[in-house]
């Protein structure tokens, strides 16, 4: 089974301007789950999504929104963006499960390295 | 606010040792808890996951205990190896997939 694939690897844009992000989950897994990883923050949930609707949502402001397709495939995007928003985006699947996927392994892509100038 | 501690100097073992890495949170009750491990550069890879009613798991060279009287878990690697070295990730949850992240700790493992 290939992996979590996420798009682009690498991207850098500047102030002001927005991005989207893309993540393809393993196949089979209809939960997808996005953190940002910073050196100062760590690792942060962001927001999940299962069947195509919001399951959970971290403490991120609107600017970052998500959304994901009937293929699971799941996009984020950023809009307006601002220096602090430089951070690796990793997108993790898991098969979601009707409780909520709480004992659910959940498996990582490469993420996407941001670099806002 | 909930914290979850690990600490965040590097941990400097001999192959061969047994590595021993610390996880301690304030203020939360995890129903479950993870540990992943996090190449640079890559995403994190799940290892195991404890629940709040198991004391002890293990899988190969790998233990995790859960305290949630200490409110700590202990991640153990034994016979370490070189191939070993990685930061090592806890990770609680007590709402779906909703992962809250403690700050890693660096492991090398010299031959």
């Amino acid at each position: 089974k290939a992996g979590v694939t996420q798009t682009p690897r690498y991207l850098i844009k500047t102030r002001g301007q927005q991005v989207t992000l893309s993540c393809s989950p393993i196949s089979g897994h209809r939960s997808v789950s996005w953190y940002q990883q910073t050196p100062g923050q760590g690792l942060q949930f962001l927001f999940e999504y299962f069947s195509e609707t919001q399951r959970n949502k971290g403490n991120f402001p609107g600017r970052f929104s998500g959304r994901q397709f009937s293929n699971s495939r799941s996009e984020m995007n950023v809009s307006t963006l601002e220096l602090g928003d430089s951070a690796l985006y990793l997108c993790a699947s898991s098969l979601g499960g009707s409780r909520g996927g709480r004992t659910d392994t959940q498996y990582f892509g490469p993420g996407t390295r941001l670099t806002v100038l | 606010s909930q914290k979850i501690e690990q600490n965040s100097e590097a941990l400097n073992i001999q192959e061969g040792k047994t590595a021993t890495l610390t996880c301690n949170y304030t203020n939360y009750s995890p129903a479950y808890l993870q540990w992943y491990r996090q190449d640079p550069g890559r995403g994190p890879v799940f290892l195991l996951l404890i629940r709040e009613n198991e004391k002890e798991k293990r899988k190969e060279r790998l233990k995790v205990t859960f305290d949630t009287t200490l409110k700590q878990s202990l991640f153990h690697i034994t016979a370490s190896q070189p191939a070993d070295s990685a930061t090592y990730l806890c990770a609680m949850s007590d709402a779906g997939n909703m992962l809250t992240f403690g700050g890693g700790t660096r492991l090398m493992v010299k031959p």
